[in-house]
């Protein structure tokens, strides 16, 4: 069974930047998409960008100048990095697989990161 | 990109079928067939239920189904159960090659 896990600060000062690590056991990150989705509190769901495997990637035009994943399959590891930060960016991060069929859907989630941004 | 537009709440009773709407553009829901669904009860991550518009992921009740006609997509439960009661979630791809989801839908179980 496939298992994802965030990991990263809880706690990021404006302007700085948001860095979390997705680790993936349980399964092989070969010839799947992996992503970051987000969800304020309280709020809906907003997708972040993906990368393939093999380090293509795609980036939610909203977010694009400031997001940047990258991917470390010889950990199964994945990760996110947001620059310049504000409150607007606190939210709970979810890292998930995307079906194999990759048909933008997303079947396996980690539990979700919570991070907030103040000073 | 705008969000996807679902009802704020939906309810039905047990037993009952209920139907939660997702309504886009012909630059989303209606020029595309990756269209999913998601079930999130509350402090728990998303579930998939449904992608490609009808196909149940494996594990997911067969009392879920999902449809789409022209700009608007759907996601019925039939024989609706207490554990049902949930926030859904629909999402599609894009013409613009990105993802949106809808707001979100509170199904109460009366």
């Amino acid at each position: 069974q496939v298992q994802l896990r965030e990991s990263g600060p809880g706690l990021v000062k404006p302007s700085e930047t948001l860095s979390l690590t997705c680790t993936v056991s349980g399964g092989s990150m070969s010839g799947y998409y992996w992503g970051w989705i987000r969800q304020p509190p309280g709020k809906g769901l907003e997708y972040i960008g993906y990368i393939y495997y093999s380090g293509n990637t795609n980036y939610n035009p909203s977010l694009k100048s400031r997001v940047t994943i990258s991917i470390d399959t010889s950990k199964n590891q994945f990760s996110l990095r947001l620059t310049s930060v504000t409150a607007a960016d606190t939210a709970v991060y979810y890292c998930a697989r995307m079906v194999v069929t990759a048909t933008w859907g997303f079947d396996y989630w980690g539990q979700g990161s919570l991070v907030a941004v103040s000073s | 990109q705008s969000a996807l537009t679902q009802p704020a709440s939906v309810s039905g009773s047990p037993g009952q079928s209920i139907t939660i709407s997702c309504t886009g553009t012909s630059s989303d829901i209606g020029g595309y067939n990756s269209i999913s669904w998601y079930q999130q009860h509350p402090g728990k991550a998303p579930k998939l239920m449904i992608y490609d518009v009808s196909n149940r992921p494996s594990g997911v009740s067969n009392r879920f189904s999902g449809s789409k006609s022209g700009n608007t997509a759907s996601l019925t439960i039939s024989g609706l159960q207490a554990e049902d009661e949930s926030d859904y979630y629909c999402g599609s791809y894009t013409s613009i090659n990105t993802l949106v989801f809808g707001g979100g839908t509170k199904l109460t179980v009366l």
